[in-house]
C-alpha cells in the first residue's frame, strides 16, 4: 500500500516562499491533493490532482507532482498561512485514500 | 453552497456507543459518497470509510470492522456513522467529507465541521 512522506515541519519569513514536499512510491502516476488545516478548523482543499486550485484558493498557492515527490509551494507567504499541510492520493489497490502525516508552516 | 453539518460534541464512556450525524445540503445528495475521517488531538488524518448515499453500500477500513456501522435517511440527505465498544483511544474529531470521484484519483471536498468525540470513565 501507499505511505506517503512529508516533513513534520516548514518555517518561513512572510513574504518568502515556502516549499512543502510529499513524497512516495511511483508518486508520478497518481494524482496529489492537498488539504491545508488551521488550528481548530476542519480541513480545506487546497489544491487537487497536483496542481488544480479550487475556487476561492489564492493564485499564490500551487502544486507540482515530479517523479517521486509532489510540492505545494506558497508564494509571499502571509501569516494566515500557518496551519497543517496534508498530501492525499488515492491507493487502487486497496481504493481508499492514503494521508501523508502533515507538515506544519510556520510563518516566522 | 455545498455544506456538511455534523451533530454535537459527545462524550462517552468506554464499551459504549456514539452515533454522529452529517446532514448534507447544496447539491444533490444521492449523487456523492460520503467518507468518515477522524483526528485525534495532535495527529494527523485517519480514514474509516465510505458509504454510497444512493445504494446505501458501504466500504469500511480493516481497522474498524466489526465496530463501525454507516447509515444513511435519504429523507433528510443525513448520512450516520457509528462507532461501538468505544476505547480511550477513539477520542477524536470525527469528520464526514464528500467525495469527488475522478476516476480513481477521488478526494475530498467540503468536509464537515467536525464532532469532537471524548471517550472518558
Amino acid at each position: 500500500s501507499n505511505v506517503l512522506t512529508q516533513a513534520p515541519s516548514v518555517s518561513v519569513a512572510p513574504g518568502q516562499t515556502a516549499r512543502m514536499t510529499c513524497g512516495g512510491n511511483s508518486l508520478r502516476s497518481k494524482s496529489v491533493h492537498w488539504y491545508q488545516q488551521k488550528s481548530g478548523q476542519a480541513p480545506v482543499l487546497v489544491v487537487s490532482a497536483d496542481s488544480d486550485r479550487p475556487s476561492g484558493i489564492p493564485e499564490r498557492i500551487s502544486g507540482s507532482n515530479s517523479g517521486n515527490t509532489a510540492t505545494l509551494t506558497i508564494s509571499r507567504v502571509e501569516a494566515e498561512d500557518e496551519a497543517d499541510y496534508y498530501c492525499q492520493v488515492w491507493d487502487s489497490g486497496s481504493d481508499h485514500p492514503v494521508f501523508g502525516g502533515g507538515t506544519k508552516l510556520t510563518v516566522l | 453552497h455545498v455544506q456538511l453539518v455534523q451533530s454535537g460534541a459527545e462524550v462517552k464512556k468506554p464499551g459504549a456507543s456514539v452515533k454522529v450525524s452529517c446532514k448534507a445540503s447544496g447539491y444533490s445528495f444521492i449523487s456523492n459518497d460520503i467518507n468518515w475521517v477522524r483526528q485525534a488531538s495532535g495527529r494527523g488524518l485517519e480514514w474509516m470509510g465510505w458509504m454510497n448515499p444512493n445504494s446505501g453500500d458501504t466500504g469500511y477500513a480493516q481497522k474498524f470492522q466489526g465496530r463501525v456501522t454507516m447509515t444513511r435517511d435519504t429523507s433528510i440527505s443525513t448520512v450516520y456513522l457509528e462507532l461501538s465498544s468505544l476505547r480511550s483511544d477513539d477520542t477524536a474529531v470525527y469528520y464526514c467529507v464528500r467525495n469527488i470521484p475522478a476516476a480513481g484519483t477521488d478526494w475530498f471536498d467540503p468536509w464537515g465541521q467536525g464532532t469532537l468525540v471524548t471517550v472518558s470513565p
